[in-house]
């Protein structure tokens, strides 16, 4: 059974820092993983889907990796900003379902 | 925008209660699926639909039950309400060929 954890679970640094978010799943059999970015009591946004051919994927200040063998992806922020306060979710989709297993998500305070 | 619609926005309602959820994809996008989100935690998928037929689903009961009409547009309807299934509701469309799953914002369900 594919099971995604997200640490840290919550993270408050200060503007302008470079930041990593962690995703880290059991099943490497993955078809793709997705991020998506959720602002409080609202739906998601998707930032950046990277297939399991891939290793990255970049979008602006964005930037995520993918390491199916180790069952890991990492999304990178650089310069943050307050506006990228939110809670950040990864997911995995593992085969022709379009069912998504998501991460408990890690909620991100950026500080002025 | 992700061009996905979910009605209602919130709701309220009690225990023992039927609710129909709705929600209409983007255009072009032939899949629709739905996922639970309770405060705190990551969506859990409830079930898929490909062109109006069920192509999926979770770990639900089946009072949790849908429906898909040519349009692609969706209902999700939840008989014998409980008050665990307070949360909120979110629906996402795919269809292209880079698998992104759109979300729209969601319905609030609140079971009292």
């Amino acid at each position: 059974k594919q099971e995604v954890t997200q640490i840290p679970a919550a993270l408050s640094v200060p503007e302008g820092e470079n930041l990593v978010l962690n995703c880290s799943f059991t099943d490497s059999a993955i078809y793709n993983l997705q991020w998506f970015r959720q602002d409080p009591g609202k739906g998601l946004t998707s930032l950046l889907l990277i297939q399991s051919s891939q290793r990255e994927q970049t979008s602006g200040r964005l930037n995520a990796s993918l390491d199916k063998s180790s069952g890991r992806s990492t999304l990178y922020i650089a310069a943050s900003q307050p506006g990228d306060s939110a809670t950040y979710l990864c997911a995995v989709k593992g085969g022709n379902t379009g069912k998504l297993i998501f991460g408990q998500g890690t909620t991100l305070q950026v500080k002025p | 925008e992700t061009g996905v619609t979910q009605s209602p926005t919130h709701l309220i309602k009690t225990r023992g209660q039927q609710v129909t959820l709705r929600c209409s994809s983007q255009s072009g996008h032939n899949t629709v699926s739905w996922y639970q989100q309770a405060l705190g935690q990551g969506p859990q998928f409830i079930f898929q639909y490909y062109r109006e037929e069920e192509n999926g689903r979770g770990n639900f009961p089946p009072r949790f039950s849908g429906l898909q009409f040519p349009n692609y547009s969706s209902e999700l309807n939840v008989n014998a309400l409980e008050l665990d299934d307070s949360a909120l509701y979110l629906c996402a469309s795919s269809g292209g060929q880079r698998d992104i799953q759109y979300f729209g914002a969601g319905t609030r369900l609140s079971v009292l």
